[in-house]
């Protein structure tokens, strides 16, 4: 595709469900980045790709988050046991080098958790 | 602690009203300054990176310049389609350019 492809693009979730969240970058793209973004506020740095090695996670808030790209190409963010506070929406971005100093942002995925 | 504080919050300009957003960072050692254009429903939009003071770069209706304490986003006669939530970012220290710190955005509104 043209863009950095999200889905679901509305996931609503009961509090304690695990959740999957998807991402598929613009082909060839080196780089990966998750973003999570509450209401009114900027987007917050979660995890980073580099092909298949994650080598960034320190944004993740706590042992539930977790990312993964096994191909250096989908990612998928799951989160375990959610709770209420998780609810946002959460952006992938796809850069095409390693300097990263261009983002391509697909347009997220809105989690509500009940 | 390395931080970004944009102003207004909230900015509404009649269409052809030029005006001026500003982004304040307090980095030491800065890496680059990015400017990105949020759309609702939408991830951010690449617009701008400025990379030393006195730098400034221009894309239509916007011009951005930088100094050492902050960032102008110049909007020149704008139009309704630019109505959109304007971000700017720098990078964490000592981490990749694209592990960005964003502020939390001005939103624009351009009525007719």
């Amino acid at each position: 595709g043209a863009g950095v492809s999200q889905s679901p693009r509305y996931k609503v979730a009961k509090r304690g469900q695990d959740v999957a969240l998807r991402c598929d970058p613009i082909s060839g793209h080196v780089s990966l980045f998750w973003y999570q973004q509450a209401l009114g506020q900027g987007p917050e740095f979660l995890t980073y790709f580099q092909n298949e090695a994650q080598l960034d996670k320190s944004g993740l808030p706590s042992d539930r988050f977790f990312a993964e790209r096994p191909e250096g190409s989908v990612s998928t963010l799951k989160i375990q046991r959610t709770q209420q506070e998780d609810s946002a929406v959460y952006l992938c971005a796809s850069s095409l080098a390693e300097a990263n100093e261009k983002l391509f942002f697909g347009s997220g995925t809105q989690l509500s958790v009940l | 602690e390395d931080q970004v504080t944009q102003s207004p919050e909230a900015l509404r300009l009649q269409e052809g009203e030029s005006s001026s957003l500003n982004c304040s960072y307090t980095v030491s050692g800065l890496r680059g300054l990015f400017w990105y254009r949020q759309d609702p429903g939408k991830g951010p939009e690449f617009l701008f990176t400025l990379y030393s003071a006195g730098e400034e770069k221009e894309k239509e209706r916007l011009k951005a310049t930088l100094t050492k304490k902050e960032s102008f986003l110049h909007i020149t006669a704008p139009k309704p389609e630019d109505s959109a939530t304007y971000l700017c970012a720098v990078p964490y220290r000592g981490s990749t350019l694209g592990r960005l710190y964003f502020g939390r955005g001005t939103q624009l509104t351009v009525w007719p």
